[in-house]
């Protein structure tokens, strides 16, 4: 059960686009369509953003994308705002019937 | 709408024993599997057991498999997370959470999540 592969850290400014990547193996990301985006923030509870590679929960902005290959799959935000600076984690179904988590990324708005 | 309340947590010395609840309200309990996902103090998410909607399967991570036990009552619409031998690295926030889709799937995502209750492991 080894974690998903995030970058620590990305950045970009109001208004760039950026991508958040999340690696794993065919035994977890590339194996299933189950996987999901976090936001959060400390000391609050995990936000949904991004379910079954792509699909987005109502009420989430259109601004953010999920995609999937292979066995990376990706994050990307249209049009940052300052609002979307936060901490966003990506999580997989896996083959043994578990879950796994990413480390985390770190989105700063410049 | 969909609630969901940790409690339990507390500060325990290594080697003891903790029980978690989560109270669940706003949608049909019985129709959701469930999780719990903890956050130790500067790391990223950690996935610590699922239950099915029934309660007829239970999946662990290895770093909790054998101490760690997953229960639900769905007359009470309640979730629980029985802890032994609980360790120095079991020092985190913990969640429960809802499996997005009802029924026997992975699919969904978490959609809804807890504040999370505070377990600290110390001497």
């Amino acid at each position: 059960q080894s974690a998903l592969t995030q970058p620590a850290s990305v950045s970009g400014s109001p208004g760039q686009s950026v991508t958040i990547s999340c690696t794993g193996t065919s035994s977890d990301v590339g194996g299933f369509s189950y996987v999901s985006w976090f936001q959060h923030h400390p000391g609050k509870a995990p936000k949904l953003m991004i379910y079954d590679v792509s699909k987005r929960p109502s009420g989430v902005s259109n601004r953010f994308s999920g995609s999937k290959s292979g066995n990376t799959a990706s994050l990307t935000i249209s049009g940052l705002q300052a609002e979307d600076e936060a901490d966003y984690s990506c999580s997989s179904f896996t083959s043994s019937s578990t879950w796994v988590f990413g480390g985390g990324t770190k989105l700063t708005v410049l | 709408q969909v609630q969901l309340v940790e409690s339990g947590g507390g500060v325990v010395q290594p080697g003891g024993s903790l029980r978690l609840s989560c109270a669940a309200s706003g949608f049909t309990f019985s129709s959701y599997a469930m999780h719990w996902v903890r956050q130790a103090p500067g790391k990223g998410l950690e996935w610590v057991a699922f239950i099915r909607s029934d309660g007829s399967d239970k999946h662990y991570a290895d770093s909790v498999k054998g101490r760690f036990t997953i229960s639900r009552d769905n007359s009470k619409n309640t979730l629980d997370l029985q802890m032994n031998s609980l360790r120095a690295e079991d020092q985190a926030v913990y969640h429960c959470a809802k499996l997005g889709s009802p029924g026997i799937t992975a699919a969904g995502g978490f959609d809804y999540w807890g504040q999370g209750t505070l377990v600290t492991v110390a001497s």
